[in-house]
């Protein structure tokens, strides 16, 4: 059964690095997002993405983050200038239609230093 | 604010009975419903979606919506402990695609 990947499972870095974190969707959805959980907390939308530009993002998702797909099959997030605040569980989602399912990766686990 | 409530629990429940889980949503315009299922540490993973009034079965599982009353519930019957896990309630918003969730309600299924 496809599913989305994601990697890496767990990210340690300092505060003011970059990090970029990928997910490689569901070979034939068009859809994607990403969402994060801080932990104990409920998850979070970040951003959507169709036909290669955003279609909406959260106030979460300011100039220190940005989204690319820069093949055929990845999917990444970039944040440009980590904080303490940004340790979270990062999940990517695709979906094959506007408003279907939408299945998630395994996660990312982000720790900030 | 799209808000979706949930009771965070915990709700536990002997082996074998019905669990009945509850949520209610802000937005009277939502178009899409769903219920995931999230173990500790892991991605949430899809029970239910539902997307129309009434009631949706799949196995021992079943949605039910209200769209005037704006509440969606899942009940699992015969509950296992393997069921033990938290239940996230989704919901998609007017006029967007994204999933707004609920805090989750943890069930604990008791041998």
């Amino acid at each position: 059964e496809p599913e989305v990947t994601q990697t890496p499972s767990h990210q340690v870095t300092q505060m003011g690095q970059e990090v970029i974190l990928r997910c490689v969707p569901i070979s034939n959805h068009l859809y994607f997002y990403w969402y994060r959980q801080i932990l104990g907390q409920k998850v979070e939308f970040l951003v959507s993405f169709y036909n290669n530009e955003i279609s909406e993002k959260s106030e979460i998702f300011d100039d220190q983050f940005s989204v690319e797909r820069p093949d055929g099959s990845n999917f990444t997030l970039k944040i440009r200038s980590t904080k303490l605040e940004d340790s979270a569980m990062y999940f990517c989602a695709s979906t094959g239609t506007s408003l279907g399912t939408q299945y998630f990766g395994p996660g990312t686990r982000l720790l900030v230093l | 604010q799209k808000e979706v409530e949930q009771n965070s629990g915990p709700l536990s429940v002997p082996e074998g009975a019905i669990a009945s889980l509850n949520c209610t949503y802000s937005d009277r315009g939502s178009q899409s419903f769903f219920w995931y299922r999230q173990y500790s540490g892991k991605s949430p993973e899809l029970i239910m979606s539902i997307y129309s009034n009434g009631d949706k079965e799949d196995g021992r599982f079943t949605a039910q919506l209200n769209k005037a009353s704006q509440y969606v519930s899942l009940l699992i019957r015969d509950s296992q402990p393997s069921d033990s896990a938290t239940y996230l309630c989704a919901v998609t918003p007017g006029g967007s695609e994204k999933l707004v969730f609920g805090k989750g309600t943890k069930l604990t299924v008791n041998p």
